[in-house]
This record gives structure tokens, sequence and C-alpha cells, in this order.
């Protein structure tokens, strides 16, 4: 079975402190996807980045970081210098690889804000 | 511009009275999805559909229905059934483009409530 916990319900930090939002995952496969997502008050889910088991190559993108370690199952997302913009509910999850494989996993989130 | 377009974005119903979320796209998708969010508990997949007129339930299908009649439109009803439909309902697509990898696009939502 997959599952994907975020073990952070709510994270507060003061503008420009660097966060980090863990992601644990499980599953039997051996090859499959994990997602960032990001939902702003207006309610819509914004993708932000998608990795396959077989890269463990951390990624960075501006003030994003991700942090894939299959060892520990863990998919970790650090925001660097963090910002007011950046307050969210953030989605960590899981898809399978394959034809058959519809069904994408959800975290429960974590509600994170950034204050002045 | 292309997306994904739900409504109404908010909507409230009497207890016993059916309802119907619409989603309409304009990207050319051919998977559609139907996911319910509720506080502390992320997304719920209700049901999905790959392609026209072929639809499969999700991990909580009890108590929704939905038609799959045109490729462009998904539209989910909530039925006197549902025992708890207070929640923010979501609409998602896939399209090939995107191969296997399973990036979904999102609508902006509908929020529903029962009184």
């Amino acid at each position: 079975a997959q599952k994907v916990t975020q073990a952070q319900t709510e994270i507060s930090v003061v503008e420009k402190e660097d966060v980090t939002l863990d992601c644990v995952y499980e599953t039997r496969d051996t090859t499959y996807y994990l997602f960032w997502y990001k939902q702003p008050p207006s309610g819509e889910l914004v993708f932000l980045i998608r990795r396959n088991s077989f890269d463990e190559q951390n990624e960075i993108s501006g003030r994003y970081s991700w942090n894939f370690q299959k060892s520990t199952s863990s998919f970790n997302f650090t925001i660097t210098a963090s910002q007011v913009v950046d307050s969210a509910v953030y989605f960590c999850a899981l898809r399978n690889y394959g034809k058959g494989a519809q069904k994408l996993v959800f975290g429960q989130g974590t509600r994170l804000t950034i204050n002045p | 511009d292309g997306g994904i377009t739900q409504s109404p974005k908010y909507l409230f119903r009497k207890e016993g009275q059916n309802v119907t979320l619409s989603c309409e796209q304009n990207l050319n998708h051919d998977a559609m999805y139907w996911y319910r969010q509720d506080p502390g508990q992320g997304l719920r997949l209700i049901y999905y559909s790959q392609i026209v007129n072929d639809f499969q339930k999700g991990d909580i299908a009890e108590g929704y229905s939905v038609s799959r009649e045109k490729k462009e439109s998904f539209p989910l009803t909530v039925t006197s059934a549902q025992k708890n439909p207070t929640a923010f309902y979501l609409c998602a697509s896939r399209g090939k483009s995107t191969g296997s990898t399973g990036e979904l696009f999102f609508g902006e939502g509908s929020r529903l409530t029962v009184l």
C-alpha cells in the first residue's frame, strides 16, 4: 500500500528564516514518482516539482530545494530566506509508475505561515 | 488561457438534496479526477476517468456519482447518500504529454456546505 506522511501539521516562522517541510513515504514499488504541490489561499494546487525514484540527485530552484533520500524514504522540501508569499499549505504526493497506476496519494499537508 | 474551471466556487445545500459540481478543462487532457479535501486529511480520491465514457471509483466513492460524456467535462454529483458532504472539492486533469509521470493540473475548487 502507498502512504505519504507529513508529520508537521503547521509551521510558523519569521520572514527570511529557512524552513524545511518533511515528507516520508511508503511504497512497495521500486519505481515511483514523488511530488510537491503548493496550495495558496485561492485553493488551487500548484505543481512545484516531480522526482523519479531512480534519480536521487537533489534539486534547487531559486529559494526552493528538495532533498530526496531513498534510504530513509524521505523527500523533504526546504525554503531558503522565506517570504510572506510562501505562506500556503504544502502537499507531498506519491504515484507509482506504469500504465495502470493512476492514483496520486497525498500527505495530510503542512500549513506554512511566514510572518513579516 | 488553458486551464480547469470549476463551478460554483461556493455552494450551500440542504440535507437530502443532490448537488452537481461542474468541472471543465480546455487542456485537451484525457484523464480527469475528483478529490475531496478535509482539514487535516489531505486530499482523497473520489472518482477518476481515463477516457470518455469510462470512469473508476477512487478511495471514497460512496455517495458520489460522475459522468464523462465529453472529454472536456467531468461533473460530480454529491447525492443525499453521502453522509458528510461538507468539504472542499478539487477537480484535476492529466494529459498524455506528461506520460506516466502523474503531474496533475488542478482547478480552484468548489466549497460545499450542507446546512
